[in-house]
Order: C-alpha cells, then sequence, then structure tokens
C-alpha cells in the first residue's frame, strides 16, 4: 500500500540555520507533491506544490526538491526564525484523482 | 484569497447528540471539498470527498450514516456526525479546491469532544 514516511522526531535547530525536512514515500507514483505547515489546533496551510517533471521550487525562503528517482522530497528553510516553528506535512497527489495522500507531518522548533 | 471558514471551532456535547459543522469557501466556489479527521500527532486521514450537488464519497472504514455529508452549493459543505460518541471525539477539518492537481485549503477544524 501507499505509504508516506516523514521523520516524527521533532527537528530542533537554531535561528538562522536552515532547516531541511524529508518525505519519503513508496508504492507510489504521484504527480505533484504538496507541502503544508500546521500551527497547533489550526488547519494546514499550503506553501509549495512541486510537479514530478520538476526538480526544484523556490518561494522567498523556501525550496522544494522533487527527486522521482529516490522518491524523496527536500524542504529547506534557509534563515530560519522562531516563527517558523510549527509541523510541516508534505502531501502527495495524483492526476486522476482529487485525493491527496498526507505524511504524519514533522515539527520543526527553531530556537531564538 | 482562497479562505475557507470552517465553524464551530469547538464543540463539547453529551453522548448522543448529533452535531453538525459547516465548511464554507469565502471568496472562491469550490469544485470539491473534502472531510478529514486527525488524532494527536497523526497524519490527516481522508473521510469522504464531497461534490456539489452529487453524494459524497466515502473513504473505506467510515460510515456514511454515522458521518452525513451534504454540499448543497459551491460555497458550502456541511458534516453531521450523527449519534455522537466519545470515540468519536476527535479533530475535524475541511478543505476545498478547484481542481485536481490544485492546492486544497483548509478550514481551522472543529475540536469534538463527547462526554
Amino acid at each position: 500500500s501507499q505509504k508516506i514516511e516523514q521523520n516524527s522526531e521533532a527537528l530542533n535547530i537554531q535561528e538562522g540555520k536552515t532547516a531541511t525536512l524529508t518525505c519519503n514515500y513508496t508504492n507510489y507514483s504521484p504527480a505533484y507533491l504538496q507541502w503544508y505547515r500546521q500551527d497547533p489546533g489550526r488547519g494546514p496551510v499550503f506553501l509549495l506544490l512541486i510537479r514530478e517533471n520538476e526538480k526544484e521550487k523556490r518561494k522567498e525562503r523556501l525550496k522544494v526538491t522533487f527527486d522521482t528517482t529516490l522518491k524523496q522530497s527536500l524542504f529547506h528553510i534557509t534563515a530560519s526564525q522562531p516563527a517558523d516553528s510549527a509541523t510541516y506535512l508534505c502531501a502527495l497527489g495524483g492526476d486522476s484523482s482529487y485525493k491527496l495522500i498526507f505524511g504524519s507531518g514533522t515539527r520543526l522548533l527553531v530556537r531564538p | 484569497g482562497a479562505v475557507v471558514s470552517q465553524h464551530p471551532s469547538r464543540v463539547i456535547c453529551k453522548s448522543g447528540t448529533s452535531v453538525k459543522i459547516e465548511c464554507r469557501s469565502l471568496d472562491f466556489q469550490a469544485t470539491t471539498m473534502f472531510w478529514y479527521r486527525q488524532f494527536p500527532k497523526q497524519s490527516l486521514m481522508l473521510m469522504a470527498t464531497s461534490n456539489e450537488g452529487s453524494k459524497a464519497t466515502y473513504e473505506q472504514g467510515v460510515e456514511k450514516d454515522k458521518f452525513l455529508i451534504n454540499h448543497a452549493s459551491l460555497t458550502l459543505s456541511t458534516l453531521t456526525v450523527t449519534s455522537a460518541h466519545p470515540e468519536d471525539s476527535s479533530f475535524y477539518i475541511c478543505s476545498a479546491h478547484t481542481g485536481v492537481g490544485q492546492p486544497q485549503h483548509f478550514g481551522d477544524g472543529t475540536r469534538l469532544s463527547i462526554l
């Protein structure tokens, strides 16, 4: 069955450093991958979408890579700030389906 | 843009009560809305997909008679948890999008607590 893995352990980094979060998947060939941010008690907020034919996408301090051979996406936040502290979810989707399959998320804590 | 409003944000009620949760897309028309359930520190689990004017499509293991979904317009979907019991206590989140491959826009969720 389809499986998405995100590091369940929290990532704890110093302000100003680059945070790198990993999303690995198996038994699936997604047409696109999305990253969301979720704060406690709130709904997820969309950040970036990358398609299978794209290697990299950037938006301000955010960068996403998508390696369909490794079946992996990396999510980078450069010059991290305490306000970036949240849980980050990756989600996979196919062209023929409306559904997204979500990973369980990785909690990021940025220390001042 | 792309704001989704979900109400109520929190419900506490007695066992056996039915609870209705509303999900509205405020500034766009949503072709499809989704209902998720999320347990602490776990992933969002899709419960059902709701299309305007048609019956909802439920995921395997989700009781359609227990979780009634109505999608009356392109901007409103409701989820009714019928005869709720303590095991139905959870965080329910709705989302909406405008097409396949487009981002989903989420409401802020409803924390349901059944006593």
